[in-house]
């Protein structure tokens, strides 16, 4: 059971955004950088945002992170086919000395 | 290029151990902190454990405490995961991860494809 909620799904149509949000607490999010990793069932997961809003190179600046307090976002926008996967939201918890993942969510292009 | 090849993977009965196999090249391995991350059938990520550069820190989920040992060779390169006592919940799909930094931070820049574990009679 994750300490990190995310919604189960969202989607869009093509060119639409789409937000994903992260809802966490004190001892994680609050606290501690939040990243955001992209999976395509399959393959292995890529990191899409790292310390809460910063993209590595070779990721679209479609994609864009905050944080604000104990709850972090990513959003997506000009959805393309591509971005269809599952997206997870993870973080450093100083209460359990361990890293945390998000209950993750399926972004669905229709 | 960062490569990380798991090995080890493979159907146990409840009970059974198993030790999983990390093996890194392009990059300097000791600087930097490692993960083990699974994904169970239908389920999501779930961190497993880490451990530190000089593996002064090392931590574990409370699913595996007490169960799983993690160690790194930084000689030969290689991380590890051994697993005693295993149970039906422990199948999953096994990451191993690299860190950015060498303390652990679960900003986990390079993954490998993985190892399958199944846990059933």
């Amino acid at each position: 059971q994750s300490v990190l909620t995310q919604p189960p799904s969202v989607s869009g149509t093509p060119g639409q955004g789409v937000i994903i949000s992260c809802s966490g607490g004190k001892t994680n999010i609050e606290t501690n950088n939040v990243h955001w990793y992209q999976h395509v069932p399959g393959t292995a997961p890529r990191v899409l945002i790292y310390n809460n809003g910063r993209r590595p190179s070779g990721v679209p600046d479609r994609f864009s992170g905050s944080k604000s307090g104990t709850s972090a976002s990513l959003a997506i926008s000009g959805l393309q086919s591509e971005d269809e996967a599952d997206y997870y939201c993870a973080s450093w918890d100083d209460g359990l000395n361990g890293g945390v993942f998000g209950t993750g969510t399926k972004v669905t292009v229709l | 290029e960062v490569h990380l090849v798991e090995s080890g993977g493979g159907l146990v009965q409840p009970g059974g151990s198993l030790r999983l196999s990390c093996a890194a090249s392009g990059f300097n391995f000791d600087d930097y902190a490692m993960h083990w991350v699974r994904q169970s059938p239908g389920k999501g990520l779930e961190w497993v454990s880490t451990i530190t550069w000089k593996s002064g820190n090392i931590g574990y989920a409370d699913s595996v405490k007490g169960r799983f040992t993690i160690s790194r060779d930084n000689a030969r390169d290689s991380l590890y995961l051994q697993m005693n006592s295993l149970r039906p919940e422990d199948t999953a799909l096994y990451y191993c991860a690299k860190d950015k930094l060498g303390v652990s931070t679960i900003w986990l820049d390079s993954w490998g494809p993985g190892t399958r574990v199944t846990v059933s009679s």
